[in-house]
């Protein structure tokens, strides 16, 4: 059975840090890219960044670009989310998802259930 | 950044009906595109990747169309558990983005 497992979100205060984890397993988690997707309270869907499954190629989105870096362990088949330099607007639930590479060959879609990240004094 | 813009934003409809929903792109993602589903407290599903391929598991009512700008998502009886909020994204080009999504609720 396929599962991406968050942890990691919680209460932190403006420009501070938190670190996600999303633990995957079920699927050749090497052989996939990952993104991270957000979603804001009551609000739609946002792309924060991606890795890819070989090189560790990464792309972000221009709203953390900067401040959140994206990495792996394919040995431990776990991908990680440092968010520094924390703003209200990053409060949301984060989602580990398997959404590819642009242009790329379509991919299984999974995701996890998410974790709450709340930026707040 | 590729703006996708979905319509209606509310759609109010019965079970048994079709329903038509448009996603429009500020320009063309070609056919690197997808549609999801989500429920209430719940992950994203994705229903139609490339822009027409229903992924594994989805039914048959659900189906999608279009390429270059223009795309729609039909689901032609819908469903009690078709009642949800429906969200297009783009693959074509980064950053990757979805649509403002539209909620299809029980008239």
């Amino acid at each position: 059975e396929v599962q991406l497992l968050e942890s990691g979100g919680d209460l932190v205060q403006p420009g501070g840090s938190l670190r996600l984890s999303c633990a995957a397993s079920g699927f050749n988690f090497r052989g996939y890219a990952m993104s991270w997707v957000r979603q804001a309270p009551g609000k739609g869907l946002e792309w924060v960044s991606v890795i890819s499954g070989s090189d560790g190629s990464t792309v972000y989105a221009d709203s953390v670009k900067g401040r959140f870096t994206i990495s792996r362990d394919n040995s431990k088949n776990t991908l990680f989310l440092q968010m520094n330099s924390l703003r209200a607007d990053d409060t949301a639930v984060y989602y580990c998802a398997t959404l590819g590479w642009i242009r790329g060959p379509p991919t299984k879609d999974y995701w996890g259930q998410g974790t709450l990240v709340t930026v707040s004094a | 950044e590729i703006v996708l813009t979905q319509s209606p934003a509310i759609l109010s409809l019965s079970p048994g009906e079709r329903a038509t929903l448009s996603c429009r792109a500020s320009q063309s993602v070609h056919n690197y595109f997808a549609w999801y589903q989500q429920k209430p407290g719940q992950a994203p599903r994705l229903l139609i990747y490339d822009a027409s391929i229903r992924a594994a598991g989805i039914p048959a009512r659900f189906s999608g169309s279009g390429s270059g700008t223009d795309f729609t998502l039909t689901i032609s009886s819908l469903e009690p558990e078709d009642f949800a909020v429906y969200y297009c994204q783009q693959r074509g080009y980064w950053p990757l983005t979805f649509g403002g999504g539209t909620k299809v609720e029980i008239k």
